[in-house]
């Protein structure tokens, strides 16, 4: 099941800077999209999310973007600290409660 | 802040046993999930649960595997006789009517079967 992407299995990026994490999806019948955080030995956090009538949504140093017609959102973490470190996951869904399909994550290293 | 819970952190079974494995939502939410992550891969669906019933399960979600909400506040997963390829992290869910469709996590079960 290949539904959503996240083809760079890791980042690594200096403190300060921009992290930029990329998902694809081939499902058009997406309608919700969703980024998580996860440390070793914890559930999924939520981050922030953005529905397909958006192209975008900020949440403080987090941005989503959403390009429906690539099938192509990305998540942007400005300015990136160390505790920025984790797992991160994109997951979609068809409708509103409806099942998370999820990435296979992409680890983010925040240099100091 | 409110949160998800689930006990066991850590379970430890023979192949064959059956396992129930326990969560407890957030109070208001009114949707329920189960996720597994076996390790090195991604975290899957396996079942959604809604005004008391289930509402889609996947094909993993087989006899052997069923949910309940016994009394309001729990939300289990039993697995009736497990085997070795069970062995993964359960994650439960839950989330209530909001603009931003976001699912709360528990920490997870991990499931080992011997």
């Amino acid at each position: 099941d290949q539904q959503v992407k996240q083809n760079s299995p890791s980042l690594s990026v200096q403190e300060g800077r921009i992290s930029i994490l990329n998902c694809d999806y081939t499902n058009s019948m997406f309608d919700y999209f969703l980024w998580y955080k996860k440390y070793p030995a914890e559930g999924p956090t939520f981050l922030i999310s953005i529905s397909s009538i958006k192209d975008k949504n900020e949440d403080g140093r987090f941005t989503v973007f959403l390009n429906k017609s690539a099938k192509h959102l990305s998540l942007h973490i400005v300015p990136s600290q160390p505790g920025d470190s984790a797992v991160y996951f994109c997951a979609a869904s068809e409708g509103y409660g409806n099942k998370l399909v999820f990435g296979a994550g992409t680890i983010l290293r925040v240099k100091s | 802040e409110p949160e998800v819970t689930q006990t066991p952190s850590h379970q430890v079974t023979q192949m064959g046993q059956e396992v129930i494995l326990r969560c407890v939502p957030i109070s208001n939410h009114l949707y329920f999930y189960w996720y597994r992550q076996i390790l090195g891969q991604k975290v899957e669906f396996l079942v959604s649960f809604y005004n008391n019933e289930i509402s889609e399960k996947s094909e993993i979600f087989d006899d052997q595997f069923s949910v309940e909400r016994p009394d309001g506040s729990n939300f289990t997963l039993k697995i009736r006789s497990t085997k070795l390829e069970d062995s993964a992290m359960y994650f439960c869910a839950s989330a209530n009517e909001g603009l931003r469709n976001e699912q709360f996590f528990g920490p997870g079960t991990r499931l080992t079967v011997l």
